[in-house]
């Protein structure tokens, strides 16, 4: 039982660069969320999908994109990396309204 | 909106120490309460939840009881121990409307015990 599977675990960005996180689960969840992680500052909602082919913004989506071709699948898409992007970046998946998350391990990016 | 503080740390106790971790809300419906434990290096993990007032989660030896008077969900711990530093989460999804699948978290408290 995978769980959240999230790749890469560590990544050095360029300014400017572009990279996907790729972020899977294998648990039939509908809704899935891709939250950054600063220090101090908690968890910040970046987008969220309440099922294949549906995605929404949360707190903070600028500089970011996602897609939900799958139930299986929600990546992040970073199109030109800013310092301000670095930080760490969790995947998670729910089951249905006011149910647990399940996390995936995070991802360090760093932007230089 | 909806919000969560908590109290700020870092949190140091020794061993056997008792536990408190301050959590209060604001929400504008009925909402459920969680609290999340991340170990170093590892995502978030459930480590209790209750639904509504005076419910009380438990688990791990850990314990919060939804009060709905003073928009309160305090963590609570009778005997620390050092497999029990982390970080931990307040959250809340709020359960009127349509969105109560999405969660609010606080900022986190940094818990070390040391032996």
């Amino acid at each position: 039982n995978a769980g959240v599977t999230q790749t890469p675990k560590f990544r050095i960005l360029k300014i400017g660069q572009s990279m996907t996180l790729q972020c899977a689960q294998d648990m039939n969840h509908n809704y899935m969320y891709w939250y950054r992680q600063d220090p101090g500052m908690g968890l910040k909602l970046i987008y969220y999908s309440v099922g294949a082919g549906i995605t929404d913004k949360g707190e903070v989506p600028n500089g970011y994109n996602v897609s939900r071709s799958t139930t299986e699948d929600f990546p992040l898409r970073l199109e030109l990396a800013a310092p301000s992007q670095t930080s760490v970046y969790f995947c998670a998946s729910s089951h249905g309204q006011g149910t647990r998350y399940t996390f995936g391990s995070g991802t360090r990016l760093t932007v230089v | 909106g909806n919000s969560v503080t908590q109290m700020e740390g870092p949190v140091t106790l020794s061993e056997e120490a008792f536990l408190t971790i301050n959590c209060t809300y604001t929400a504008t419906g009925y909402p459920s309460l969680f609290w999340y434990v991340q170990y170093p290096g590892e995502g978030l993990q459930l480590l209790l939840k209750a639904t509504k007032a005076d419910d009380k989660g438990s688990n791990k030896g850990f314990e919060a009881t939804y009060r709905k008077e003073t928009t309160s969900f305090h963590l609570e711990k009778g005997s620390v121990q050092v497999s029990d530093s982390a970080v931990y989460f307040c959250a809340l999804s709020d359960n009127s409307g349509g969105s109560n699948y999405k969660l609010t978290f606080g900022k986190g408290t940094l818990l070390t015990v040391n032996p």
